[in-house]
C-alpha cells in the first residue's frame, strides 16, 4: 500500500529537549515537504526537499532542520523546541514539487 | 508568487441540502488546482484536481469543482451533503511551469448537522 508514515503520532516534550520526528515514504518519490498546521492559519511549508542531500527552506524554517541522506526518509529535527512550535505536523511526498502531495497522518507535537 | 484565498472559515449546513465551498487563487501563470480533506484526527487526502482539460472535475464521493479561469476560482460543490462529509477542507494551488511548490489556503470547516 503506497503511504506516507510519521512517527510519533503524538509526543509531548520539554523546552530546549532536542527531538526528531520521522517521515517515510514507499512511493519511490524525489520531492518530500514538512508542513505545520495551526488554527486559522492552514497549512504552512517548513521545509522541502526536491532529492537526495538536496533540501531548502519553506515559509516558516526557524527553529527547524531536515536532511534527506535516502530517498525514502525526511526527518525534521527540532534541536531546541519552544512552547511556539506546538502545533500539527504533516509529512508529504509527491513525484514533483507542483503535483499532487500525499501525507502522513500528522504528529501532534505539544512543548511544555 | 501563488496564493489561495478560502472566503469562508465555517460553513455550517443541514444534511442533504447542498453547498458551496468557495475558492479563489492569485498566479501570473497558469496553475494546477487542487482539493484535499481532513477528517477528523487524520492527514490530508485528495479530493479532486484539475491539471488540465476539462474545467468541470468530480471525485467519487458526489463532489465537483470547477476551474474558472476568468474568475480565478475553483469552488467546490456538492448537490447533497452527508453527516460523514463533515471536516475541513483545503483548495491549494501550484503552478505548471518552473519551481513551484503546493500552497494551500487556510481551509474551510464543514459542519452537517441532521
Amino acid at each position: 500500500e503506497a503511504q506516507v508514515t510519521q512517527n510519533p503520532r503524538y509526543l509531548i516534550t520539554v523546552t530546549g529537549k532536542k527531538l526528531t520526528v520521522t517521515c517515510s515514504q514507499n512511493m519511490n518519490h524525489e520531492y518530500m515537504s514538512w508542513y505545520r498546521q495551526d488554527p486559522g492559519l492552514g497549512l504552512r511549508q517548513i521545509y522541502y526537499s526536491m532529492n537526495v542531500e538536496v533540501t531548502d527552506k519553506g515559509d516558516v524554517p526557524e527553529g527547524y532542520k531536515v536532511s534527506r541522506k535516502e530517498k525514502r526518509n525526511f526527518p525534521l529535527i527540532l534541536e531546541s523546541p519552544s512552547p511556539n512550535q506546538t502545533s500539527l505536523y504533516f509529512c508529504a511526498s509527491s513525484d514533483r514539487m507542483n503535483t499532487e502531495a500525499f501525507f502522513g497522518q500528522g504528529t501532534r507535537l505539544t512543548v511544555v | 508568487a501563488q496564493s489561495v484565498t478560502q472566503l469562508d472559515s465555517q460553513v455550517p449546513v443541514f444534511e442533504e441540502a447542498p453547498v458551496e465551498l468557495r475558492c479563489n487563487y492569485s498566479s501570473s501563470v497558469s496553475v494546477y488546482l487542487f482539493w484535499y480533506v481532513q477528517y477528523p484526527n487524520q492527514g490530508l487526502q485528495l479530493l479532486l484536481k484539475y491539471l488540465s482539460g476539462s474545467t468541470l472535475v468530480e471525485s467519487i464521493n458526489g463532489f465537483e469543482a470547477e476551474f474558472n479561469k476568468s474568475q480565478t476560482s475553483f469552488h467546490l460543490r456538492k448537490p447533497s451533503v452527508h453527516i460523514s462529509d463533515t471536516a475541513e477542507y483545503f483548495c491549494a494551488v501550484s503552478e505548471i511551469a518552473g519551481y513551484s511548490t503546493l500552497t494551500f489556503g487556510k481551509g474551510t470547516m464543514l459542519l452537517v448537522s441532521p
